[in-house]
């Protein structure tokens, strides 16, 4: 079946800390990739995306991700993290054919010590 | 722009109640789509719709039934509430099927008591 991994449940970082977030999909075909953000009680923000090109994507506040084909991974990561990066961080994946579905990794939690 | 829109946003129902939650989009999209949230699991698909008048099964469409009428309206129904079904509930939407992201509403916080 098709998963979306993400390894690292919650994660707390002091703020200026670096950020990597690990998300590995089990889809071997064509496939869309996502990261999306939740705030403290909020719906579901889009941080960025791959379609195709360029493996290095930015989104937006300084997030960029790398798509790395040979490992299936679609890992997040930010230099240095601010305060208001707390947040719930999910992984998605639409594959290319199949059902017509994204589907999400079970998120990351991560809190930022100011 | 209102976006993905949810109604309502909080309820608390008994154990074999009824109720529909309705989602509506005013951006012309094509697909639709309600998850529900549960702490560590991360979101799953309850039913989805490829367009006006179709609907089909995700991950976990038991105990749920959808109705998709008129394409902005997605609805999304509990026949007989258990408490199990208390989650967050979210609706979205996307305009095509690949090379563009799913929009997302506010959210409906369901507790079956």
């Amino acid at each position: 079946a098709q998963s979306v991994s993400q390894h690292n449940h919650h994660v707390i970082l002091s703020e200026a800390a670096s950020l990597e977030l690990g998300c590995n999909y089990s889809y071997g075909g064509t496939v869309n990739l996502f990261w999306y953000v939740q705030y403290p009680g909020q719906h579901l923000q889009l941080l960025l995306k791959y379609f195709s090109g360029d493996p290095l994507v930015k989104g937006i506040k300084g997030f960029e991700a790398e798509f790395i084909k040979s490992k299936f991974s679609f890992n997040l990561r930010k230099p240095s993290v601010q305060w208001s990066d707390t947040a719930e961080y999910f992984c998605a994946v639409n594959p290319a054919s199949g059902t017509y579905k994204y589907i999400f990794g079970t998120g990351t939690r991560l809190k930022v010590l100011a | 722009n209102a976006g993905v829109t949810q109604t309502p946003k909080f309820r608390v129902l008994k154990t074999g109640q009824s109720m529909t939650l309705l989602c509506a989009q005013d951006m012309n999209h094509e697909y639709m789509y309600w998850y529900r949230q549960d702490p560590g699991m991360g979101l799953r698909l309850i039913h989805y719709s490829v367009g006006e008048g179709t609907t089909a099964k995700g991950e976990v469409p038991d105990g749920y039934n959808v109705s998709r009428l008129k394409k902005q309206n997605f609805l999304l129904g509990l026949e007989s509430a258990a408490p199990s079904q208390t989650s967050v509930y979210f609706c979205a939407s996307s305009y095509r099927i690949m090379n563009t992201e799913a929009f997302f509403g506010q959210g409906t916080r369901l507790t079956v008591v």
